[in-house]
């Protein structure tokens, strides 16, 4: 019963580039969807939100769209930075469930 | 340092024997929250408790795992008769109910069953 799937286990980018990570879900019972990050030998830390009730939130570099009709949320981090190279994880809020992971790197 | 805390950081046992891990949430925190996390997986549900009353438990957790809350601060999970299969990174989280229920993470205990 996973509730969201990130199909893509890895990127890799050039500094300056943009990276797109994406994650699909099933249950559209959520109220926000959250994106965590991931370094090496750290638990995950919060990154960015999006409520279910809007398409874009912008933070800095960072922004999440989503896709309602198409259940769809995608991170969009421009200019991608080597400090950004780590695992990106959604998932629902209030919900345990996380997707597997992308691992980006970014490339000096 | 407000954040979630774990201890140990690093747990190497015999398969066979028990371990107990402890969790420290953000003290105002009331929800607490139990991972398991693998090579290339995303963190694997296992137990949250809201306060001192355990909600769910995912059924990856068999009975040989047991997690508490008392009094709704610290929690402990112990893993008895160990085995490789064991063998994993186990995150601990704790969240505000109603504030988008984001979680903060510990570090996370690693444990390697010989």
């Amino acid at each position: 019963d996973q509730q969201v799937k990130q199909n893509s286990p890895s990127l890799s980018v050039q500094e300056g580039r943009i990276s797109i990570l994406n994650c699909d879900y099933t249950n559209s019972m959520f109220d926000y969807f959250l994106w965590y990050k991931k370094y090496p030998a750290e638990g995950p830390t919060f990154l960015i939100s999006i409520s279910s009730i809007k398409d874009k939130n912008e933070d800095g570099r960072f922004t999440v769209f989503l896709n309602k009709s198409a259940k769809h949320l995608s991170l969009h981090i421009v200019p991608s930075q080597p400090g950004d190279s780590a695992v990106y994880f959604c998932a629902p809020s209030g919900d345990m469930r996380f997707g597997a992971g992308t691992r980006l790197t970014v490339k000096p | 340092d407000t954040g979630v805390s774990q201890d140990p950081r690093h747990k190497i046992t015999k398969r066979g024997q028990n371990v107990t891990f402890r969790c420290d949430p953000i003290s105002e925190h009331n929800r607490l929250y139990w991972y398991r996390q693998t090579l290339g997986q995303g963190p694997e549900f296992l137990t949250y408790f809201q306060n001192e009353a355990q909600l769910e438990k995912s059924r990856l957790l068999s009975d040989r795992f047991s997690a508490e809350r008392p009094k709704g601060s610290f929690s402990t999970l112990e893993i008895q008769r160990t085995e490789q299969g064991d063998s994993a990174m186990y995150l601990c989280a704790s969240s505000q109910a109603g504030d988008k229920n984001i979680q903060y993470f510990g570090a996370g205990t690693r444990l390697s069953v010989l």
